[in-house]
């Protein structure tokens, strides 16, 4: 399986700010997606990253509070803008294996926000 | 199906024994199916899948059951040891999606 890496694991913020998540994989992949997992919950989808078009948004999600960039198969950045309290989550990236529709997940960006 | 929300069901079994953690999910039209393993401040963890062709698929101490009928699957762990204590939540693919709908996820405790 892919290694997946965020950046940065954890961050503390205030309200109205907004913070850019980088997920980076050791090789190139197709399929790439970015997850929210709020406190004692599990996991929903956000978006999938299309490296050369738009992300394509989940319901009750959109591209103003979470801009997403796939410049190539290797890379993409999550934004959460203008963050408020209620955007205290973990972040997830998670690719798609080779071949395969297994998909395999990042460490995690750990957000809490004031 | 199980309860969302901050209180996960947790399963709390004695170190050695075999372990089942039950999920339902609601949509006939998924065709393919994965537990995930997330411990405590990472991410989730890939245990072991299964195509909606199959109804039950071994791996090293794991076994996954997939019941079309009733929409359930389940995981068993055999022999549980203190290091499976973690969350477990299953997630299936709807097809044509190619992105995962997770469950709410059980919470594994194993009694030393």
């Amino acid at each position: 399986s892919a290694v997946i890496s965020q950046k940065p694991s954890r961050d503390i913020c205030q309200r109205g700010t907004s913070l850019t998540i980088q997920c980076q994989v050791d090789s190139q992949v197709t399929m790439m997606f970015w997850y929210r997992q709020q406190p004692g919950q599990s996991l929903t989808l956000i978006a999938t990253a299309n490296q050369g078009s738009e992300a394509t948004y989940e319901s009750g999600f959109v591209i103003d509070k979470f801009p997403i960039s796939r410049p190539n198969l290797t890379f993409s950045t999550l934004t959460v803008s203008n963050m408020s309290p209620e955007d205290s989550s973990i972040y997830l990236c998670s690719v798609e294996g080779q071949g395969t529709e297994t998909q395999y997940f990042g460490p995690g960006t750990r957000l809490l926000v004031l | 199906g199980e309860s969302v929300g901050l209180h996960l069901p947790t399963l709390s079994v004695q170190e050695g024994d075999n372990s089942i953690i039950n999920c339902a999910y609601s949509n006939s039209a998924s065709d393919y199916f994965i537990w995930y393993k997330q411990e405590s401040g990472k991410g989730p963890q890939f245990i072991i899948d299964i195509r909606s062709n199959m109804d039950k698929r071994q791996g090293q101490r794991v076994t996954v059951l997939l019941n079309k009928t009733v929409k359930h699957l389940s995981l068993q762990i055999a022999a549980t040891q203190p290091g499976d204590s973690a969350v477990y939540f299953c997630a299936e693919n709807i097809t044509g999606r190619r992105a995962l709908t997770f469950g709410s996820g059980t919470r594994l405790q194993v009694q030393p």
